[in-house]
């Protein structure tokens, strides 16, 4: 079956636009998690849904980020008036609930502000 | 400090030999412990996932998990140019407010040369 996919691929942006970040989880999973990896940062939780509803956006860094889920199933990640230090790739992972359950992850955005 | 830690290396051993790979960590309200692999330009991908001290066999692969030291590692045994990759280390809590989100060492980059 499918596994998480996550688009675009790459992305190119100017420094103070605002970019989309789209997530579409396995079928079926509930639980849906944004993670940032940069270099000398590793792999880092940005928020966590379950359904539509986002019960921990502790990882956040900061007001300009936010994420919505709609349908419980496509995620999208907003990154407004980017940053160089927002560079980075953005990982997806979804799983069938919390617990034991393993999170699958897709390929990523890679993202470039310059 | 990071509450999980693990040299980034780089790793360089010739095919055939053992690989260790470690991660220490603060938090005693981790209960699980992956490691995840990664090749260039894709998503981690789970390898091993354990639950309790000891430990977990699969293949080439032995995971191993000391909760009263904190620590866990990965061993691979005869290893192939294949296994070269960044190697992520992951662990989370029980459940409730850590809502299963994964806290990740820095990954180690693993190269097997032929």
């Amino acid at each position: 079956g499918a596994g998480v996919s996550q688009s675009p691929s790459n992305k190119v942006t100017e420094k103070g636009k605002d970019v989309e970040l789209r997530c579409d989880p396995i079928s079926g999973h509930t639980a849906l998690y944004w993670y940032r990896q940069s270099l000398g940062q590793g792999l880092e939780f940005l928020i966590y849904f379950q359904g539509n509803s986002a019960p921990d956006k502790s990882g956040l860094p900061s007001d300009r980020f936010s994420a919505e889920r709609t349908g419980g199933s496509v995620s999208t990640l907003t990154i407004q008036r980017t940053q160089q230090e927002d560079s980075a790739v953005y990982l997806c992972a979804s799983t069938q609930a919390t617990g034991r359950n393993i999170q699958y992850f897709g390929a990523g955005t890679r993202l470039s502000v310059l | 400090q990071k509450e999980v830690e693990q040299d980034p290396g780089p790793l360089s051993v010739p095919e055939g030999a053992i690989v260790s790979l470690n991660c220490t960590y603060s938090n005693s309200a981790f209960q699980y412990f992956m490691w995840y692999r990664q090749y260039s330009r894709k998503g981690p991908e789970l390898l091993m996932y354990t639950y309790s001290s000891g430990n977990k066999e699969d293949g080439r692969f032995t995971a191993q998990v000391d909760k009263s030291s904190k620590y866990i590692s990965l061993f691979i045994r005869d290893s192939q140019p294949s296994d070269s990759a960044t190697y992520l280390c992951a662990m989370k809590g029980a459940g409730g407010t850590s809502y299963g989100k994964l806290t990740f060492g820095q990954g180690t980059i693993l190269t097997v040369h032929p």
